[in-house]
Parts: C-alpha cells; structure tokens; sequence
C-alpha cells in the first residue's frame, strides 16, 4: 500500500530534550516536505526537499533541522524543543512536478 | 512569496445544502490550486484540482471554479452530506505550495 509513515504517533517531552519524528515514504517520490498545524493557523511549512542531499527552508524553519540521506526518509529533528513547538506535524511526499501530496497521519508534540 | 487567503473559516449547512469556500492568491505565476480535506485524527488528502488553463473542473458532486483574473479560486460541495464534515484547505503555488488556513464544514444533519 502506497503511504507515508510517520513515527512517533504521539509524544509529550520536556523542553529541551531532542528528539526526532521520522517520516518514510515507499513511493519512490523525489519531493518531500514538512509541516505544523496549529489552530488558527493552517498548515505551515518548516522543511522542504526536492531530492536526496537536497534540503531548503520553508514559512517557519527557525528550532528545526532536517536531513535527507535516502530517497524514503526525511527526519524531523528538534534539537532543544521549546512549548512553542507544541503542535500537530504533518510529512508529506509527491512526485517532483505532479503536485499532488500525500500527507502521513501526523504526529502530535507536547513540549512542557 | 505566494500569500494565500481562504474564507470562511467556519461554515455550517444543513445536509442537502450546498457549500462554497473561496481562495484568494497573490502571486499571478502560480499555475496550480489544489483542494485538500482534512477528516478528524487524519493528514490532508487531495480532493480535487485545477490547473490555470482552465476555469472549472467538477467531480460528482464537488467542483472549483478559477479566475485567474481576479486571482481567486472557490470550492463547490453540492448536496451536502453528513461524511463532507472536515477541514478544507486550498493551496496554490508550485513547489512548494502555500496553504490557505483552513475551512471547518460541519454538515447538519
């Protein structure tokens, strides 16, 4: 089946302890992404990759670092979290030129 | 960059009714405006799109309507149901793609 996984599901941590969300798609898609939803706010995005070694920074970069070292997996990576990061991410993965995202199931973040 | 505006943010209808959610966009270069819709506990999933040389595209009973013009896009949900109650977000752009901040539809039943 076609998908993106996204791990851990849930995670409550304390402010400064890093962490990493993984995110892996078997699509074989170039393009893959990163997002926080926040109420009010839509969907923003952190992180952008157009293929492998290949990173850029979205609307809100700024506490994140990503990597992306195999064509499937493009970890999140909180290196000292802060409560301003708590919020609801989304990864998402398409063909580069099709467009179409196909986002995973999220990942919900509590930073106390 | 692209700046996307999406209005209502809140839209309630009584099932049968029907629905219209529009987008306004800045940057007269983006050539493609997708339609996501987020259920409860779930990622966005596309459900409809369009691309500039068009005005209207439909399936079954949703449809988005574009006038590049005017640079703003809508979504149309005819004959509303009770399983249509989600988030919809527009977006535009290329890549990547900028998002709009969403549109809570509850469905009346």
């Amino acid at each position: 089946e076609a998908q993106v996984t996204q791990n851990p599901r849930y995670l409550i941590t304390v402010t400064g302890k890093k962490l990493t969300v993984t995110c892996s798609q078997n699509m074989n898609h170039e393009y893959m992404s990163w997002y926080r939803q926040d109420p009010g706010l839509g969907l923003r995005q952190i992180y952008y990759s157009m293929n492998v070694e290949v990173t850029d920074k979205g609307d809100v970069p700024e506490g994140y670092k990503v990597s992306r070292k195999e064509k499937r997996n493009f970890p999140l990576i909180l290196e000292s979290p802060s409560p301003n990061q708590t919020s609801l991410y989304f990864c998402a993965s398409s063909l580069v030129g099709s467009h179409e995202q196909y986002f995973g199931p999220g990942t919900r973040l509590t930073v106390t | 960059g692209e700046n996307v505006e999406q209005h209502p943010s809140t839209l309630s209808v009584q099932e049968g009714d029907s629905a219209v959610i529009k987008c306004t966009y800045s940057d007269s270069a983006s050539n493609y405006f997708p339609w996501y819709k987020q259920e409860l506990g779930k990622g966005p999933q596309l459900i409809i799109d369009i691309r500039s040389n068009v005005g209207e595209k439909k399936d079954q009973r949703i449809a988005v309507t574009l006038n590049k013009t005017a640079k703003h896009f809508s979504l149309h949900i005819t004959e509303t149901q009770p399983e249509d109650s989600a988030v919809y977000f527009c977006a535009s752009g290329n890549t990547p793609l900028v998002f709009g901040k969403g549109t809570r539809l509850s469905v009346i039943a």
